[in-house]
């Protein structure tokens, strides 16, 4: 079955740091991917995504490509903020419409200090 | 628009008792689902709702039930709360694309 993989937590960045969170994927057809992110309290909200091999999500700063080759999809961003620190979530979903069955891995924790 | 909101955002359980979780979205969404949220596991998926009218079971149904009461609201029910269903709980709704919209979720203690 689908799974996704992404490395383990914590993770403590000084602010203006380069962030990279690694995301692994195994499926059988051609996924979807996404990051999403979780403030403290609060659900996940959709960061970025992408819908097929080579395409490159981003938003606030961060971005992530597609590689199909390495079956990856990396979350990096240039320079962190204390208001970064978050969960992120590494998903993918093999259905291109109706249902959606969305695959999470297990979140990394970033934390930015000052 | 308020997009997914969920009812209540803390409750506290004793074992045995029974409870619904309430879930509601007005984005006009067909598919909804219920997550629940562990230390170290992710999310896992409870039940979900492909369209108004069905149901299915997700990866851990066991201890709850789902009602799809129409096309805006999905509750989750506990029937005789465990503490193995201490957790927070999420509702999402999706539209027809993959990307899905989750509520603030709710925290549950089972003592």
């Amino acid at each position: 079955g689908d799974s996704v993989t992404q490395m383990e937590g914590p993770v403590t960045l000084s602010e203006e740091a380069f962030l990279t969170i690694n995301c692994t994927y195994t499926a059988t057809g051609y996924p979807s991917l996404f990051w999403y992110v979780q403030y403290p309290g609060e659900g996940l909200q959709l960061l970025l995504k992408a819908t097929k091999a080579d395409d490159k999500g981003s938003n606030k700063g961060f971005e992530a490509t597609y590689r199909k080759e390495t079956t990856s999809f990396h979350l990096e961003k240039g320079s962190v903020q204390v208001s970064d620190s978050a969960v992120y979530f590494c998903a993918l979903s093999d259905r291109p419409g109706g249902y959606q069955k969305v695959t999470f891995g297990t979140g990394t924790k970033l934390q930015v200090i000052p | 628009n308020a997009g997914v909101t969920q009812t209540p955002k803390f409750q506290v359980l004793k074992t045995g008792q029974s409870m619904t979780l309430q879930c509601a979205q007005d984005m006009n969404h067909n598919s909804m689902y219920w997550y629940r949220q562990d230390p170290g596991m992710g999310l896992r998926l409870i039940y979900y709702s492909a369209s108004e009218g069905t149901t299915d079971k997700g990866e851990v149904p066991n201890g709850y039930n789902v009602s799809r009461l129409n096309k805006r609201e999905f509750s989750l029910r506990l029937e005789s709360a465990a503490p193995s269903q201490t957790s927070v709980y999420f509702c999402a709704s999706s539209g027809g694309t993959p990307t899905q919209y989750f509520g603030p979720g709710t925290r549950l203690t089972v003592l």
